[in-house]
Parts: structure tokens; C-alpha cells; sequence
């Protein structure tokens, strides 16, 4: 089974400086898709970005960005020029078929 | 159209009762999907619809758990016999078909949940 590992509980981060959150995932697929989604406190989750395995260049989105280390098995997600409105429950996931199998997240901190 | 709708946003139940949650698509969205979070931990995936069918059911879901979208709209998930373990955040999501596919919509837009707390 795909298995999505975030080994940061916690980060934190000075406002308007850079921040790395790391994820891992175990497959045997060579074609498949990662996603990054952020959780805000009390709100619902929305995507930041996602990587297409299939494609060599890292996605960026704005401030945020991926490094996608396929052989590695690693999807790193770059925040760049962190905001107080980052502050959040970052999930990297991966998607098994028609459903998302999540990591177990990283709080991320923003100090103002 | 303002996204996915979940309701109640917080249920409090006695150990045993039933509930009930209901979740409202994006109206021109054709899959549906229930995931439960549990504190500190990302959302696990519970089932899913392709309009009014339930294709795919996770071990997650007990004879316990219930879902249904009987006219391809809304959808409701039903719990008897809480439990205390039942207690979660239990989040619904919808998807055009397919999600992130080449040139297809970024995935999946979620609603805000609904609490459970089991007492």
C-alpha cells in the first residue's frame, strides 16, 4: 500500500523568510500525482500545489514550491517569503487511484 | 454556487446514539468523497460516490458506517452505535471526473467538516 511519511510535527518560520516542509511516499506506480493541501485552523483544506510524476520540472505556485526528488521518492514543499496568513497544517498526499492518502501533516508556524 | 456545504459543524453525541451528516457537492461535480481526521493525524479516506453509486468503501467503514447519495446530489453518512473512537473531524470533498488528470481540475475542493465528539 502507498504510504505518505511527514517527519516534522512542528516547524516555524520568521515572517518573510524561507521555510522547507519535507514529505516521503512509497510507490511501485512510475506515473502518478502528489499534492500539497494547507489546513488553517477551523477552516477547511485547499490545495497549495501538485506534482505530475511524469513531468521532470518541479511545480511552483507564486511563493510556494516543490522539490520532486522521483528516484528519492521525496516531494518537498519551499515556502519563500513566508506570511503570518501561512500559518497552517501543511498535508502532503498522493493519489492512490480515486482517493488521497495523506501524510500526518506539519503545524507551520509563522513569527511575526 | 459557495463550495462544498457540510452539516451539522459540531455534533455532540452520547455513546450509542446514531447520527447523521450531510454533505452538499458542488453542484456540477460528479464524485463525492467522505475522509475522518483524527486529531493531530491527516484525513484517512472512508468511501466514495460516482454520482449515486458508492464505488469504492474503505475497511475504515464498519457495518457500523453507512453512505449513501441517493439522487446524485447530496450525500449523508450515518454512524449507529457511536463509539467513543468514532470521535473525528469527518471531512467530504467532491471532484469533477476525473481529478488530476492532464489538463483536468486540481482535485479536490473540501467542505469545512463536521466535529464529532462522542461522549
Amino acid at each position: 500500500a502507498q504510504t505518505v511519511t511527514q517527519s516534522q510535527p512542528e516547524m516555524s518560520v520568521q515572517e518573510a523568510e524561507t521555510v522547507t516542509l519535507s514529505c516521503t511516499y512509497d510507490t511501485s506506480e512510475s506515473d502518478y500525482y502528489l499534492f500539497w493541501y494547507k489546513q488553517p485552523p477551523s477552516r477547511q483544506m485547499i490545495l497549495v500545489i501538485r506534482q505530475e510524476a511524469y513531468k521532470q520540472q518541479n511545480a511552483t505556485e507564486n511563493r510556494f514550491s516543490v522539490n520532486f526528488q522521483k528516484a528519492a521518492k521525496s516531494f518537498s514543499l519551499k515556502i519563500s517569503d513566508s506570511q503570518l496568513g501561512d500559518a497552517a497544517m501543511y498535508f502532503c498526499a498522493y493519489r492512490d487511484g480515486n482517493k488521497l492518502v495523506f501524510g500526518a501533516g506539519t503545524i507551520l508556524r509563522v513569527k511575526s | 454556487d459557495t463550495g462544498v456545504s457540510q452539516n451539522p459543524r459540531h455534533k455532540i453525541t452520547k455513546r450509542g446514539q446514531n447520527v447523521t451528516f450531510r454533505c452538499d457537492p458542488i453542484s456540477e461535480h460528479n464524485r463525492l468523497y467522505w475522509y475522518r481526521q483524527t486529531l493531530g493525524q491527516g484525513p484517512e479516506f472512508l468511501t466514495y460516490f460516482q454520482n449515486e453509486a458508492q464505488l469504492e468503501k474503505s475497511r475504515l467503514l464498519s457495518d457500523r458506517f453507512s453512505a449513501e447519495r441517493p439522487k446524485g446530489s447530496f450525500s449523508t453518512l450515518e454512524i449507529q452505535r457511536t463509539e467513543q473512537g468514532d470521535s473525528a473531524m469527518y471531512l467530504c470533498a467532491s471532484s469533477p471526473i476525473p481529478f488530476g488528470w492532464e489538463g483536468g481540475p486540481d482535485g479536490y475542493t473540501f467542505g469545512s467538516g463536521t466535529r464529532l465528539t462522542v461522549v
